[in-house]
């Protein structure tokens, strides 16, 4: 069983500055998958970042990164340069190896200032 | 050439009616997926399967009923549809096992039962 816990229903920042959304899981899994997708109002469900849990490395994809902290079962995605294309939901995932369903997180609306 | 593809995306019926919602996936994955988005935007897991055949059923009422002629498709038929069916239905799929992809997600089916 995954549980997926995003603590924070709201997170705003200023235009080309640093936002990091909040993520905690519990999973029974040993080997698993972690993951961040954005929806925008279009709806349209969009793969940010993913991380093996097996690897140490935290995941970077130009200006998204994670902070994975295996022990704390935390999973953090840390945003730089916000662009105003980053406003959206973002929702938090784990999944497993098995079926490879996804439990996601209640999810962080992020407004972007200009 | 969409990756995900869902038809229709908007959906509007009376209580009482039947309807379906196709998908299809031109990624060759073995696996295909049902999630339901409520209005406060959490998405939970319906059903998933893989070649063909049911392998997760989240305690979903047996209005439900998905189907899958080929591992390329997956269709959901809704009987006697409810109020509390109205929200936005995603298909998704992944290649779980080998290569454990992520999900990729089809743009949404928006349904509203009045």
């Amino acid at each position: 069983a995954q549980t997926v816990t995003q603590s924070q229903p709201e997170m705003s920042v200023q235009e080309a500055e640093t936002v990091t959304l909040s993520c905690t899981y519990d999973t029974s899994e040993s080997d698993y998958y972690l993951f961040w997708y954005k929806q925008p109002p279009s709806r349209q469900m969009i793969l940010v970042i993913r991380q093996e849990a097996y690897k140490q490395q935290n995941a970077t994809e130009n200006r998204f990164s994670v902070n994975f902290q295996k022990a704390a079962k935390s999973f953090s995605l840390k945003i730089s340069d916000s662009q105003l294309g980053d406003a959206a939901m973002y929702f938090c995932a784990a999944g497993g190896t098995s079926y490879g369903k996804l439990t996601f997180g209640q999810g962080t609306i992020l407004t972007v200032h200009p | 050439d969409t990756a995900v593809s869902q038809t229709p995306k908007y959906l509007v019926t009376q209580m009482g009616n039947d309807k379906s919602i196709k998908c299809e996936q031109n990624l060759g994955h073995d696996t295909m997926y049902w999630y339901k988005q409520d209005s406060k935007k959490f998405l939970k897991i319906m059903f998933s399967y893989n070649n063909k055949e049911l392998i997760i059923n989240e305690t979903v009422p047996n209005r439900f009923s998905p189907k899958s002629p080929d591992k390329a498709h997956l269709n959901l038929h809704i009987n006697s549809l409810e109020l509390g069916d109205s929200a936005v239905y995603f298909c998704a799929s992944s290649q779980p096992y080998r290569t454990h992809t992520e999900a990729f997600f089809g743009q949404g089916t928006r349904l509203t039962v009045v």
